[in-house]
């Protein structure tokens, strides 16, 4: 069983609507992050979050919008996205912000913008 | 750009063979090294990391790191069906003027076990 839980596993979304992307962990880890792996691909890091704020953002469209409520969530709020941002987004989380921490991902979500 | 670079396979071997995943990366002051399996349609699962030059063994998995060579290797040994999935290395480098670090995907070697 994974530590980094998402919810929900799976999404199908229209293009006007709004639908988040919820991810929890309580293993006290103070890194959190999202990733966005298209099929065949690997992952792709989207934003960081560390001791609950925003690190970095790899220059992602703003109608993807992350928050970080507190250590142990993290939230990635949709709107108004495209047919090609369908993919699997994972969460991951690592024990904090550097070069030596093993990432744990989470199981993912699978989302389908129709 | 920082990179990293593996064969995607397929590599295919015999069960009870020894599997060998090979990988290469572009940014000479990384500092840890990942190797993470994931199945079809799962998520990926950390199996090992390595952080210095040598050798390092776990079960039936054997991670080697050489820096000189910016190479990092993964052995699968007395292979089962069961490690058929995709393998990423990653590395986790340093970021430009700090001291956090992304980890960076290679696009992963499809290994396929046959009975």
């Amino acid at each position: 069983d994974t530590e980094v839980t998402q919810t929900p596993k799976h999404l199908v979304m229209g293009m006007t609507n709004k639908k988040s992307l919820k991810c929890e962990q309580h293993m006290g880890h103070r890194a959190m992050y999202w990733y966005k792996q298209k099929a065949k691909k690997p992952p792709e890091l989207m934003f960081v979050y560390s001791y609950e704020k925003l690190s970095i953002n790899e220059s992602v469209p703003s109608r993807f919008s992350p928050e970080c409520p507190n250590s142990s969530l993290l939230n990635l709020h949709l709107h108004a996205l495209q047919p090609e941002d369908s993919a699997l987004y994972l969460c991951a989380s690592s024990q904090d912000l550097g070069t030596g921490y093993k990432c744990t991902f989470g199981s993912g979500t699978r989302l389908t913008v129709v | 750009q920082k990179e990293v670079e593996q064969n995607s396979g397929p590599l295919s071997v015999p069960e009870g063979a020894i599997a060998s995943l090979n990988c290469t990366y572009s940014d000479r002051v990384s500092q840890s090294f990942f190797w993470y399996r994931q199945y079809s349609g799962k998520s990926p699962e950390l199996i090992m990391s390595i952080y210095s030059n040598g050798d390092k063994e776990d079960g039936r998995f054997t991670a080697q790191l050489n820096k000189a060579s910016q190479y990092v290797s993964l052995l699968i040994r007395d292979s089962q069906p069961s490690d058929s999935a995709t393998y990423l290395c990653a590395v986790n480098t340093r970021a430009q003027g700090g001291s956090q670090g992304n980890l960076i995907f290679g696009k992963g070697t499809k290994l396929s076990v046959k009975p």
